[in-house]
């Protein structure tokens, strides 16, 4: 059974970072393609960004509102995925969820097949 | 980005009644080369993550009880759940992976009437 778990959640101050982990369970993680997925308070899903497989060059891609503020890794030796986050925003306050993007044998897609709980990353003077 | 429209913003649906959720998409989500049409479905109960209900427009994951179904191409697509249970009181989602970044609706509340 996949179980992706978030964790590092709490109350920041505008300005401060946090880090986020997910540890995931039930699939082989270094064959994944992982993105976070936020959802403010009463709002919609947003994509945050994502980081390929090793396999595929390991290499990351974010959305632009948080470009170059947040930071997604990943250890495969502890089945572990990242989200730094710095130079927090009033507007980064949701719910942040980890996710698998769907992949075949042949290709990964950018739809989420399995998702975590989600932790809550509240950013507040 | 490809904006994700979706209508209505809510819908309440008698018990046994057909739920119609509709979402159009600012550009084409059909790829030429394989016809597909790269649109999802999700859906979200109340303190819940979402969870994935169809893809490529109206395949469903395993799992998705065969009341809902998906349809459409190009930028018109349609979630029909075809006989409205209580369990299925939830916000759904569309959501496209035809260009990064993936991009979601607004969501559509679905409630009992």
């Amino acid at each position: 059974e996949v179980q992706l778990v978030e964790s590092g959640g709490g109350l920041v101050k505008p300005g401060g970072s946090l880090r986020l982990s997910c540890t995931a369970s039930g699939f082989t993680f270094s064959n994944a393609w992982m993105s976070w997925v936020r959802q403010a308070p009463g709002k919609g899903l947003e994509w945050v960004g994502h980081i390929k497989s090793k396999t595929d060059g390991g290499t990351t891609d974010n959305a632009a509102p948080v470009k170059g503020r947040f930071t997604i890794a990943r250890d495969d030796s502890k089945n572990t995925l990242y989200l730094q986050m710095n130079s927090l925003k009033t507007e980064d306050t949701a719910m942040y969820y980890c996710t698998t993007q769907y992949c075949s044998s042949t290709s990964c897609l950018y739809y989420f097949d399995y998702w975590g709980q989600g932790t809550l990353v509240t950013v507040s003077s | 980005d490809i904006v994700m429209t979706q209508s209505p913003d809510s819908l309440a649906v008698s018990l046994g009644e057909r739920a119609t959720i509709n979402c159009k998409s600012s550009q084409s989500v059909l790829y030429s080369s394989n016809k597909k049409n790269y649109l999802a479905w999700y859906q979200q109960k109340s303190g819940q993550p979402p969870k994935l209900l169809i893809y490529w427009a109206s395949t469903r994951e395993s799992g998705v009880p065969d009341r809902f179904s998906g349809s459409g191409s190009g930028t018109d697509f349609t979630l029909t759940i075809s006989s409205l249970q209580a369990e299925d009181v939830a916000v759904y989602y569309c959501q496209q992976y035809y260009n990064v970044p993936p991009t979601f609706g607004q969501g559509t509340k679905v409630e009992i009437k």
